[in-house]
């Protein structure tokens, strides 16, 4: 089973519409929980970190849920700039110096004028 | 924010020759740096992590002899893909993480082999 599970879409949304994109993942040891932004042929760039409590960073908001393991990111008044793909990243305490980013395959997002 | 580069962003060469990418952080010392691989529409898979000083640890399936590492220093890793195929062409992303183990990414390095 994967460690991280996304809906790779593709979403397709006219610009000024709210979309959510939802993730699970596997290991109840995990620690921290991203969303990352990635533009097509770029790298990846952290968009924003999610919270217990959940957190909100203007137009975006992100929701963990560690019950059932799963975490939303919430995207209002879409913009065609927000055009990309989202990647759900999990944070497993592992060993010094081990890896312990765990990436989702990605949600694409498509904002249509 | 912390930065990191890659060079050179995009390498194409014939099957059968070695190529380098170099992967720095510039602003902060990385003990650890990682290198992954992204094929087209998949997503980032880890290839190996890196620790300055020591033997890379490389992820399962990961042929070590084919994908050298060196991290020769606190700002520097190097991946030396050997004897290229045109199998190995991908989008070869290295991140660096700094002390507080935040991963900073570099911008990758598209290797085409013909």
């Amino acid at each position: 089973r994967k460690e991280v599970e996304q809906d790779p879409g593709p979403f397709n949304v006219p610009e000024g519409a709210t979309v959510a994109f939802n993730c699970t993942y596997s290991n109840s040891a995990s620690q921290s929980f991203f969303w990352y932004r990635q533009d097509c042929r770029k790298e990846p760039k952290l968009l924003m970190s999610v919270y217990s409590s959940g957190n909100e960073d203007g137009r975006f908001t992100a929701q963990l849920n560690r019950a059932s393991q799963y975490i939303s990111l919430l995207i209002r008044d879409s913009k065609l700039s927000d055009s990309a793909t989202y990647l759900c990243v999990v944070n497993i305490s592992g060993q010094t110096g081990a890896n312990n980013l765990f990436f989702g395959t990605g949600t694409r997002l498509t904002v249509i004028p | 924010g912390a930065v990191v580069s890659q060079h050179p962003s995009r390498v194409i060469c014939k099957s059968g020759t070695s190529v380098k990418i170099e992967c720095r952080s510039l602003d902060f010392q990385a003990t650890t740096m990682f290198w992954y691989r992204q094929f087209p529409k998949q997503s980032l898979m880890l290839m190996a992590t890196s620790n300055e000083g020591s033997k890379a640890t490389y992820e399962q399936g990961v042929e070590k002899d084919k994908f050298l590492i060196n991290h020769a220093s606190l700002t520097l890793s190097t991946l030396t893909v050997t004897s290229a195929h045109p199998e190995d062409s991908s989008f070869y992303i290295c991140s660096a993480r700094d002390r507080v183990l935040t991963q900073y990414f570099g911008p990758g390095t598209r290797l085409l082999v013909l």
